[in-house]
Order: C-alpha cells, then structure tokens, then sequence
C-alpha cells in the first residue's frame, strides 16, 4: 500500500463512452500528477497539479480532461478516446514544496479502449 | 527540449553479477531520481540526487550524479532474483520532468 489508490484497477471502454478514473492520497501531500505508461513508450508526465492548480499540460489531447476538487483527490474524465489510448494510467503525489521530487505513485488504472 | 536517454535497454544477468544502468540528459539538470518497477507493479521511489558529484549507496545499490549534473548511473552489486524489473531515471530541470525508457533487468537463479 503506498497511500495512493487508484479506482479502477481495469477499466475496458467503447470509444463513444465517457468514464473517470479517481486518484486518492492519504500522504497530506499537495502535488498530484498524472502519468501514461504504454508498453512501447517512456512514462509520459500528462498533467500536474500543485496546491489544487493545473501547472502543467504536456500537449495532451483534450478528449483527456483532469480535475483536482482538493489537495487529496484527482480525477481523469475520459470520453471519445482511440484504441492507441490504450495504456497503464498511474497517479502519483509529491509533498509540499517537492514539485518533481519524490513521487508516490497508485497502482494504476489499466485501460483498454475498443 | 529536455531528453532523457537511458542504457541499456535490457540487461540480463546470472546471479551474483554485477548490473550498472546510464541515464543521460541533453540539459542540465536540477536533480534526478531513480524508480523501480516490479513487472506487473508500479514505480516504487528508490532515492534523489540534488548535488554534482553526488553519491549514494543503499545496501548493494549505489547511485552517482555526475559532475555536470547532466548523467546518472544506478549500480548493483551481487544480482539477485529479488532485483528483477524495470528501473526508470527521471530528470528534472528547467521546470519540466522527463523520464528514461528504462532499463529492464532480468536475473538467472
């Protein structure tokens, strides 16, 4: 358990539907990100969130849209996504001040789009 | 931009010996860290490295940062099964955080 759960653990999807996956951290900690690992690609850095405020968005395609209600929780709302989108989707949390620190990361959210 | 470029891709090893990965960034960087992952699992933070010429061991794991801040290596000593994964680099300069393909060991009993 590393004090960030990710929900759900698999996630299989039909390109017209719209689902979230949900980021929680019980760390106290105030930055959270999310990544994409795919099998043939390097662990891609999507979105971070500092103190509840987006503070970066890698060039990510808007059918992906995040959202940080408080310090402790993120969200991910997917809709209208392609099979290339297919990939493990892991959260992960920095402490205050730990901006691209050490991260904790969630099990992740295995995704399948068909 | 900022590239992260890891060696070797793959590495497989019997038992007992020794493994190094390299990680090397275009630019300079503000620190650098290494992960773990297990096949099947997610990355588990293994240590960070701030200062140039920095060098950190853990148990049969030692870490190096370069002097110019700008390439990494990880080091194990005497393999075991139990060091089986992937083992990631991430750099961090200039605002922006970028991480290695990995390096993917394999150990033979």
């Amino acid at each position: 358990e590393t004090g960030v759960t990710q929900t759900p653990r698999h996630l299989v999807m039909g390109m017209t539907n719209k689902k979230s996956l949900k980021c929680e951290q019980h760390l106290g900690h105030n930055a959270m990100y999310w990544y994409k690992q795919s099998a043939k690609k390097p662990l891609e850095l999507m979105f971070v969130y500092s103190l509840e405020e987006r503070v970066e968005n890698n060039s990510v395609p808007s059918r992906f849209s995040p959202e940080c209600p408080n310090s402790s929780h993120l969200f991910l709302h997917l809709h209208t996504l392609q099979p290339e989108d297919s990939a493990l989707y892991l959260c992960a949390s920095s402490p205050l001040g730990g901006l691209y620190t050490e991260a904790f990361f969630g099990q992740g959210t295995r995704l399948t789009v068909v | 931009g900022q590239q992260v470029m890891q060696i070797p891709q793959y590495q497989h090893v019997q038992e007992g010996e020794d493994f190094t990965t390299y990680c090397n960034s275009s630019t300079t960087l503000s620190n650098i860290q290494w992960y773990k992952q297990r096949p099947g699992g997610h990355p588990v933070f293994l240590i960070q490295l701030v200062k140039s010429g920095e060098v950190k061991k853990q148990k049969r794991l030692t870490f190096q940062f370069g002097e110019a801040k700008k390439n990494s290596s990880l080091h194990i000593t005497a393999t075991q099964t139990t060091d089986v994964g992937t083992y990631f680099c991430a750099g961090h300069g200039a605002g922006k955080s970028t991480f290695g393909d990995g390096t993917t060991l394999t150990v033979k009993p």
